[in-house]
């Protein structure tokens, strides 16, 4: 199965800040590297779908990039609204995750 | 509007199988392209892909789990089931459906249900 390997674990960053969160797979993916958000106790929700298409109805601040085995997720700019748990998936070949980045409002 | 929803037993005693359903609306399962899968999540870990079904009845399998898996559809009922067989206390997890668009060999998970949470435990 392709491994993701998601950085960092977690962060804190204060509002307004410009927030990276990072995923690698272990072999060449395409483009087909999704992105989700998830809030404590809530399913997780579709932000970026095919490495770099904005999900309708997500925040502009949020933006995908990456093709092959490198991915990031972008937030410009750091809303309060923003804390929860992102994770990337990927869909070359048996879906998998990654493992989480847990972003915390300072 | 698309919506879904899990549903079964919230606690099953090791060793049982599992069978949960999703009942789902706002899309159809004979829609080329459509398909659903299923996710759970332990408590406080991360996310794990379970199945998916096709439109055309193709069915694809966790390496790690297939052995215990089997997903099958009713588009009579707009439902996806699954069942886990010999269940253990690690599969503890909130259980997801989520519709899964297939477009270009990609696919992605959206919308997802609320999740159900199921217990292993004696």
């Amino acid at each position: 199965d392709i491994q993701i390997t998601q950085s960092p674990s977690s962060l804190s960053a204060s509002v307004g800040d410009r927030v990276t969160i990072t995923c690698r797979a272990s072999q060449g993916i395409s483009s087909y590297l999704n992105w989700y958000q998830q809030k404590p106790g809530k399913a997780p929700k579709l932000l970026i779908y095919a490495a770099s298409s904005l999900q309708s109805g997500v925040p502009s601040r949020f933006s995908g990039s990456g093709y092959g085995t490198d991915f990031t997720l972008t937030i410009s700019s750091l809303q309060p609204e923003d804390f929860g748990t992102y994770y990337c998936q990927q869909s070359y070949s048996i879906r998998t995750f990654g493992q989480g980045t847990k972003v915390e409002i300072k | 509007q698309v919506t879904l929803r899990e549903s079964g037993p919230a606690l099953v005693k090791p060793t049982q199988t599992l069978t949960l359903a999703c009942t789902f609306s706002g899309f159809s399962l004979t829609t080329t392209g459509m398909c659903v899968s299923w996710i759970r999540q332990p408590p406080g870990k991360a996310l794990e892909w379970l199945a998916l079904i096709d439109w055309d009845d193709d069915k694809y399998y966790s390496t790690s789990l297939k052995t215990r898996l089997t997903i099958s559809k009713d588009t009579s009922k707009n439902q996806v089931v699954l069942t886990m067989t010999n269940m253990d206390p690690v599969d503890t997890a909130t259980y997801y459906c989520a519709r899964t668009p297939a477009v270009g060999g990609n696919n992605w998970f959206d919308p997802w249900g609320q999740g159900i949470l199921v217990t292993v435990s004696s």
